[in-house]
């Protein structure tokens, strides 16, 4: 299994702030990453796909980067409806993995 | 509008089978580069990915629960089953079915359904 870790588990931050969350891979992904956001009650949200490609309809201040072991996802300007959590999802090969979350919460 | 909704029981008994259905609009499972998967989330904890069936009937499984699940599909109902054998508390959790198409992660999730496994 590819195991799939993210950094931090839980970051403080105030609205304007650049938020930066960190997600690597036990071993190479290429670019075959997703990121998600979710609420508390809700399914998850696709933000990015194949490391840095945004979702449709997703706002431009998420962006994400990285390749092989490594990834990000930038927030570059935290709003209110950005506080939840984020989930990094490795879909390389056969079987699929989900980090562990960041929840970005108010400081 | 794609849209995807789970449906199954609320609580099962420790030892049980679990079944659960996914019943999906707007797009066909049998297009190229489709697939449905199930992902579960224990209450307060990650997302956790289970299972996947593929345009081409191609089934894949998380390998920790490879022996308890089975996907499957009814192409005539548009819908995804999936089983998981021999429950346990543990495995109490909501339980979603989300679409992927292409190069993209997964786009489209349904509702998801809460599971309680009893003892």
């Amino acid at each position: 299994d590819i195991q799939m870790t993210q950094s931090p588990s839980t970051l403080s931050a105030s609205i304007g702030d650049r938020v930066t969350i960190t997600c690597r891979a036990s071993q190479s992904i290429s670019w075959w990453l997703a990121w998600y956001q979710q609420k508390p009650g809700k399914a998850p949200k696709l933000l990015i796909y194949k490391a840095s490609s945004l979702q449709s309809g997703v706002p431009s201040r998420f962006s994400g980067s990285g390749s092989e072991t490594e990834f990000t996802l930038t927030i570059s300007s935290l709003q209110p409806d950005d506080f939840a959590t984020y989930y990094c999802q490795n879909y390389n090969g056969y079987s699929w993995t989900f980090g562990q979350g960041t929840k970005v919460e108010m400081k | 509008q794609v849209t995807l909704r789970e449906s199954g029981p609320a609580l099962v008994k420790s030892t049980q089978t679990l079944t659960l259905t996914c019943s999906f609009s707007g797009f066909s499972l049998s297009t190229t580069a489709m697939c449905v998967s199930w992902i579960r989330q224990p209450p307060g904890r990650a997302l956790e990915w289970l299972a996947r069936i593929d345009w081409d009937n191609e089934k894949y499984y998380n390998p920790s629960l490879k022996a308890r699940l089975t996907i499957s599909e009814d192409t005539s109902k548009n819908q995804v089953v999936l089983t998981m054998t021999n429950m346990d508390p543990v495995d109490t959790a909501t339980y979603y079915c989300a679409r992927k198409f292409g190069i993209s992660g997964f786009d489209t999730w349904g509702q998801g359904t809460m599971v309680t496994v009893s003892s």
